[in-house]
């Protein structure tokens, strides 16, 4: 079956504009997460989505925000970007119900804030 | 907040050897991770552990989860050069569906 889907692959972007990263999960899959990736923060969670609903959140400022449809897919949004959010920012998805189960990376979204 | 720490942070070993990578968590996880990361690619899981003390092999792969919850360990047998990569463990501390990520043991194999 396909696995994690981000789109896009690579965004250059510039300081003040925002951006909005789309992730299709895993078919059947109901639980989206994002991470954050710096060479220097390394893998830093940002926020978990379960059937439509945040479920967990990272310690980002909220500038970061996201969300589920119905159909599991799940965005995230950044706001006024900064330097510092150039990362590559990843999806991960799992079937989550009721247990804690194994989470399954799409390939990331490349950022680049100038 | 949560932490775990992997080591070690690095390591450059023969084609041929045997590697050993740990983790360790200031608090009890309920299921252990391990992934590795390639340039430009989103981490792929290698070994999902489930049980206190299991040891569950994947190829040339084995992992351990400790038995005081707190650590896990992976080895790799044999090591060929697409071994190349940034291994990760992870883990949702308990009661969570946070995962919490290493810092990465960073692979390097010389042919």
């Amino acid at each position: 079956k396909a696995g994690v889907t981000q789109t896009p692959r690579y965004l250059i972007k510039t300081r003040g504009q925002q951006v909005t990263l789309s992730c299709s999960p895993i078919s059947g899959h109901r639980s989206v997460s994002w991470y954050q990736q710096t060479p220097g923060q390394g893998l830093q969670f940002l926020f978990e989505y379960f059937s439509e609903t945040q479920r967990n959140k990272g310690n980002f400022p909220g500038r970061f925000s996201g969300r589920q449809f119905s159909n599991s897919r799940s965005e995230m949004n950044v706001s006024t970007l900064e330097l510092g959010d150039s990362a590559l920012y990843l999806c991960a998805s799992s079937s989550a119900t009721g247990g804690v189960t194994e989470a399954f990376f799409g390939q990331g979204t490349r950022l680049t804030v100038v | 907040g949560q932490q775990l720490n992997q080591s070690p942070q690095s390591m450059f070993i023969q084609e041929g050897e045997d590697v050993s990578m740990n983790c360790t968590s200031s608090s009890i996880f309920n299921t252990w991770l391990w992934y590795k990361q390639e340039p430009g690619e989103g981490p792929v899981l290698l070994i999902a552990l489930y049980k206190a003390g299991e040891l569950t092999s994947n190829g040339r792969l084995t992992a351990q989860f400790g038995i005081t919850r707190k650590d896990s360990f992976l080895n790799i047998s044999a090591s060929i050069p697409s071994d190349v990569g940034i291994y990760f463990c992870a883990g949702p501390p308990s009661g969570t569906y946070k995962y919490i990520f290493g810092t990465g043991t960073r692979l390097k194999v010389l042919a």
